[in-house]
């Protein structure tokens, strides 16, 4: 059964790097989206991607990140400069279309700041 | 704004016992309900969804109905196994466009031989 891949599993970086987290959705799918959960909160949505642009993004989702599609298969957020309180766990998630409900998740990439 | 909320864990219980894990919701329209549930080391899996009023949601032995009356949308299992241990997730997702999922913060549910 086709699943979405993460890599890297864990990342950890230094205060104020660049991180790149990658980013396999299913094959056929056409929307893409990141999630994050900062260890013991809720799992939150950060941006929706479609047609190489950003449908929809959260308050959280500001200018120190950033989505791609470099090719056709990998989707990657990028944050400019990490802070601590972007350590947590972000989640790749994809779907076919928009009349499907259901989105399909990677197993996550831990985020670690220090 | 719509919101999830569910049970805080972990909850532990023997194999073979009853399972709910409470989920109640907040939405603005009609949204459709899930349960996702993650093993140790894996990613979010879709566990069952219901998409409108009195819909029940079933898999492995898992049951959920959409209750619209106490915006509520309870997970259940008869019969626990010890490798149902996992955290589970209640989420919701609302039409047109399904854009978002809005998650609860997850509820780990360890299991004891």
């Amino acid at each position: 059964e086709p699943e979405v891949t993460q890599t890297p599993s864990h990342q950890v970086t230094q205060m104020g790097q660049e991180v790149i987290l990658r980013c396999v959705p299913i094959s056929n799918h056409l929307y893409f989206y990141w999630y994050r959960q900062i260890l013991g909160q809720k799992v939150e949505f950060l941006v929706s991607f479609y047609n190489n642009e950003i449908s929809e993004k959260s308050e959280i989702f500001d200018d120190q990140f950033s989505v791609e599609r470099p090719d056709g298969s990998n989707f990657t957020l990028k944050i400019r400069s990490t802070k601590l309180e972007d350590s947590a766990m972000y989640f790749c998630a994809s779907n076919r279309d928009r009349s499907t409900d259901t989105q399909y998740f990677g197993p996550g990439t831990r985020l670690t700041v220090l | 704004g719509d919101s999830v909320t569910q049970m805080e864990g972990p909850v532990t219980l023997s194999e073979e016992a009853f399972l709910t894990i409470n989920c109640t919701y907040t939405a603005t329209g009609y949204p459709s309900l899930f349960w996702y549930v993650q093993y140790p080391g894996e990613g979010l899996q879709l566990l069952l969804k219901a998409t409108k009023a009195d819909d029940k949601g079933s898999n492995k032995g898992f049951e959920a109905t959409y209750r619209k009356e106490t915006t509520s949308f309870h997970l259940e299992k008869g019969s626990v196994q010890v490798s149902d241990s996992a955290v589970y997730f209640c989420a919701l997702s609302e039409p047109p466009g399904f854009n978002k999922f809005y998650f609860g913060s997850g509820t780990k549910l360890n299991v004891k031989p």
